[in-house]
């Protein structure tokens, strides 16, 4: 099982619709979660980050974190074309194990697209 | 400005002769980290540094060297370069602190490598 685990996608929405972008993860024990969105053949910016169990919302961006059920969502409102990107999904290792707490493992990205 | 610098951006090399990949950081950070992308399988971590002179291998660090006599710099050398090490490469950088929970990481704008 991979650490960290996404649909490749590509997820298709119409402008205006709700985007949900999901993402797994396997060490029980990990404590703060990151999205990253990146477009084509540019660098990944982060989108948000949470830690917390429950939602947290940021413009037209929420995350939804459940560390019972190891599921990490990204929602976008009101989609739009200039959403369309691959998102990332990070997730940070406990602190000191192994003495990589900066360490982050990724999952292999869903590819969105938001059609007009 | 914040930001993470890398050169080249694009190269094109033949197997075997050796390359070097330079990453520099202007936000202090102790953090710094390279990753490589390829299609379907996401970002790997290839080598990591917690602060100067103090480096470890990721996932992927076979064929590449790192070095971390500065804080702001972080070079990745190929000494004999291959083919199967095309590929899109990212230098990342973060704080290392107690706020293990917000170490957003601050990407690079890619190098592209291509080894014939």
């Amino acid at each position: 099982q991979k650490e960290v685990e996404q649909n490749s996608g590509p997820l298709s929405v119409p402008e205006g619709a709700i985007a949900s972008l999901n993402c797994t993860y396997s060490d029980r024990g990990s404590q703060s979660f990151f999205w990253y969105r990146q477009y084509s053949g540019k660098s990944p910016e982060l989108i948000m980050f949470i830690y917390s169990n429950g939602d947290k919302e940021d413009g037209r961006f929420t995350a939804q974190l459940n560390k019972a059920s190891q599921y990490v969502s990204l929602l976008i409102r009101d989609s739009q074309p200039s959403d369309s990107a691959t998102y990332l999904c990070a997730v940070n290792l406990r602190p000191g194990l192994h003495n990589q707490g900066g360490k982050l493992i990724f999952g292999q990205g869903t590819e969105l697209s938001v059609k007009p | 400005e914040a930001q993470v610098t890398q050169n080249p951006r694009y190269l094109i090399t033949v197997t075997g002769k050796k390359l070097t990949v330079t990453c520099s950081q202007n936000m202090n950070h102790e953090y710094m980290s390279w990753y490589r992308q390829d299609p379907g399988l996401g970002l790997r971590q290839i080598y990591y540094s917690m602060n100067v002179e103090v480096t470890d291998k990721g996932d992927v660090p076979e064929g590449y060297k790192v070095s971390r006599k500065e804080k702001r710099n972080f070079p990745l050398i190929l000494e004999s370069p291959s083919p199967n090490q095309t590929s899109l490469y990212f230098c990342a950088s973060s704080l290392f602190s107690d706020r293990w929970y917000n170490n957003e990481q601050f990407f690079g704008p890619g190098t592209r490598l291509t080894v014939l």
